[in-house]
């Protein structure tokens, strides 16, 4: 019962490099999302998927970039890391129906120095 | 403008202490209010949802409630297991928003 795997767990960036943070989940789930949490503020929305081939942009989407070639994976490229983007980011799926609990990685904390 | 405020940011309690924590929310078309529990260092964890006010959700020693404005987590006789941030989160058409969170800490 893995459900949602998130790799890295940790990683630090220096300003300007890029890195990939990898989401898989094997609950054949529709739908899949990226957020990110910093302290004190709700998770934000990064990028979210309905399905294989489909993305869109959720409420922060700045400085990152999905794709989604599979049903299970859906990884978050991030381009010439900036310290803005220092926080804690988690990956989550659900089955995009009327009841629509979302399942959640364990996260990776990200740092840009 | 849809928003989600949950307060206290934080409480302690003495074992066995009861109290509420409150989500109150402003979202056109909502279609579910949803609780979620997250330990440190790891990702929330589902614990309830609720769809028309009125309805209440119970596990263990947690009742959920709603009305038309706010939802409450109730906790009843806590224990220190109980310590983690409690998240509220609304569901509306192209929307999931979340609060910022109740950091709860139970005392032994």
């Amino acid at each position: 019962n893995a459900g949602v795997t998130q790799t890295p767990k940790f990683r630090i960036l220096k300003i300007g490099q890029s890195m990939t943070l990898q989401c898989a989940q094997d609950m054949n789930h529709n739908y899949m999302y990226w957020y990110r949490q910093d302290p004190g503020m709700g998770l934000k929305l990064i990028y979210y998927s309905v399905g294989a081939g489909i993305t869109d942009k959720g409420e922060v989407p700045n400085g990152y970039n999905v794709s989604r070639s599979t049903t299970e994976d859906f990884p978050l490229r991030l381009e010439l890391a900036a310290p803005s983007q220092t926080s804690v980011y988690f990956c989550a799926s659900s089955t995009g129906g009327s009841n629509e609990k979302l399942f959640f990685g364990s996260g990776t904390q990200l740092s840009v120095l | 403008e849809d928003q989600v405020t949950q307060s206290p940011e934080a409480l302690r309690l003495q074992e066995g202490e009861s109290s509420s924590l409150n989500c109150s929310y402003t979202v056109s078309g909502l279609r579910g209010l949803f609780w979620y529990r997250q330990d440190p260092g790891k990702g929330p964890e589902f614990l309830f949802t609720l769809y028309s006010a009125g309805e209440e959700k119970e596990k263990e020693r947690l009742k959920a409630t709603l009305t038309k404005k706010e939802s409450f987590l109730h906790i009843t006789a806590p224990k220190p297991e109980d310590s983690a941030t409690y998240l509220c989160a609304v569901q509306a058409p192209n929307k999931y928003i979340f609060g910022t969170g109740t950091r709860l800490k139970v005392l032994a």
